[in-house]
């Protein structure tokens, strides 16, 4: 199975600062790399993912960054606010739609 | 469309016992796949349905299990319940392959 680490664990920023998020894996032949996020008592929600075949992809505030050969993909979340508070989980792809989801990191936006 | 519905929302249950949880999927989505999660955990992969034959399987115990049934409605079973066992259990669905997963809003597992 995909062996997946994700940091931080927390990370506190203050409202209109970034926020960096590090997802790393195993596998090699994962082609699909998604983010989720799960607000407090909520279901998790994908709020932007990317394929192998490109290294950058934005939707306003949010990015996504992929590595292939460093085999890391990272989340970056600009002019933070408020409501971006939520714990934030990255799910590779470890094999036909199995997603490995990391173990989250608790971003909070401090006003 | 509707979304993802998950039956009961909360459960008590004590050791020993068996537990059957139920997911219906988005209408049109054939794959559902089911996770624990508890705090620090993450969410864990425990299966994945598609078409009624379990596609992919999680490391999990003989004691989970699941099926899927014609409509895509899915139901997992956790059978001589441990207190390790109490988390949020949650299904997703999608149409298949490798999209977004529609979660549901979870089963709450208490085993005293």
């Amino acid at each position: 199975g995909e062996n997946v680490e994700q940091h931080p664990s927390t990370l506190s920023v203050q409202e209109g600062d970034s926020a960096v998020i590090k997802c790393t894996y195993s596998d090699s032949a994962s082609n699909y790399f998604p983010w989720y996020k799960q607000e407090l008592g909520k279901r998790p929600q994908l709020i932007i993912d990317i394929r192998s075949n490109v290294g950058e992809k934005k939707d306003q505030r949010i990015a996504v960054t992929l590595n292939k050969t460093a085999k890391h993909f990272s989340l970056h979340i600009t002019e933070t606010q408020p409501e971006d508070s939520a714990v934030y989980f990255c799910a590779p792809e470890g094999g036909a739609n199995n997603l490995f989801f990391g173990t989250g990191t608790r971003l909070t936006v401090i006003p | 469309k509707a979304g993802v519905t998950q039956t009961p929302r909360y459960l008590i249950k004590t050791r020993g016992q068996q537990v059957t949880l139920s997911c219906s999927p988005i209408s049109g989505h054939r794959s559902v796949s089911w996770y624990q999660q508890t705090p620090g955990q993450g969410l864990q992969f425990l299966f994945e349905y598609f078409s009624e034959t379990q596609r992919n399987k999680g490391n999990f115990p003989g004691r989970f299990s699941g099926r899927q049934f014609s409509n895509s409605r899915s139901e997992m079973n956790v059978s001589t319940l441990e207190l390790g066992d109490s988390a949020l259990y949650l299904c997703a669905s999608n149409p298949g392959g490798l999209n977004e997963q529609f979660f549901g809003p979870g089963t709450r597992l208490t085993v005293l």
